[in-house]
């Protein structure tokens, strides 16, 4: 029962323009969100969280959108870069299950020069 | 800093055979995750330790997978006997006292068995 879902395997974007990756969940319990960035070969690295409390979160050329009401988070990378090609996971947690990650499937991001 | 360590890289085995991974968490991080990522999917949690106890383990195929956390440090995660469909990425994470702390991930072992 996957909980966390990235509905885009993979997205295109030009280089400088915008990147928005989306995520949905299913699990209302949810209250701390995470995106993760992931180069072949390596393991996941932390992007950016947000907090339930929060609707947005801001980090240089990340920014994390959250609409509790719609079970709905996105990221949007301005401007997007070449090296920010990788693949970008979601993952969300609740205090209730200890923390514990709940991943989507990732969406492959490409920018292109 | 050091970042997670994990060994080997990659593995190669026969099906029924043993294998096991070994992983060094982040100087000072007390939380030790791991995780199978198969293709195409996002990481899923298997074990949770905080120090040596571990604290959710309730998606451990407990027939097959054991681990373990001496000392609070190190931590080896097993499979006896490994099957065909273990084949995966199986990767270490480590926070600082769990909760809503980032948590580190080690660059994984490729397990492939044959």
């Amino acid at each position: 029962d996957q909980q966390v879902k990235q509905n885009s395997p993979s997205l295109s974007v030009q280089e400088g323009r915008i990147s928005i990756l989306n995520c949905d969940y299913t699990n209302s319990m949810f209250d701390y969100f995470l995106w993760y960035k992931k180069y072949p070969a390596e393991g996941p690295t932390f992007l950016i969280s947000i907090s339930s409390i929060k609707d947005k979160n801001e980090d240089g050329r990340f920014t994390v959108f959250l609409n509790k009401s719609a079970k709905h988070l996105s990221l949007h990378i301005v401007p997007s870069q070449p090296g920010d090609s990788a693949v970008y996971f979601c993952a969300a947690s609740n205090s209730n299950s200890g923390y514990a990650l709940n991943f989507g499937k990732g969406t492959s991001l490409l920018v292109t020069p | 800093e050091a970042g997670v360590v994990q060994s080997p890289r990659y593995k190669i085995i026969e099906k029924k055979q043993p294998v096991a991974f070994w992983c060094n968490p982040i100087s000072g991080h007390n939380t030790l995750y791991w995780y199978l990522q198969n293709l195409g999917q996002g990481p899923e949690l298997l074990i949770r330790y905080e120090n040596e106890e571990a604290v959710d383990d309730s998606q451990l195929p407990k027939d097959r997978f054991s681990a373990e956390r001496l000392k609070g440090v190190d931590s080896t995660l097993k499979i006896q006997p490994a099957e065909l469909g273990d084949s995966a990425v199986y990767l270490c994470a480590s926070s600082f006292r769990g909760g809503y702390n980032e948590q580190f991930f080690g660059p994984g072992t490729r397990l492939t068995v044959l």
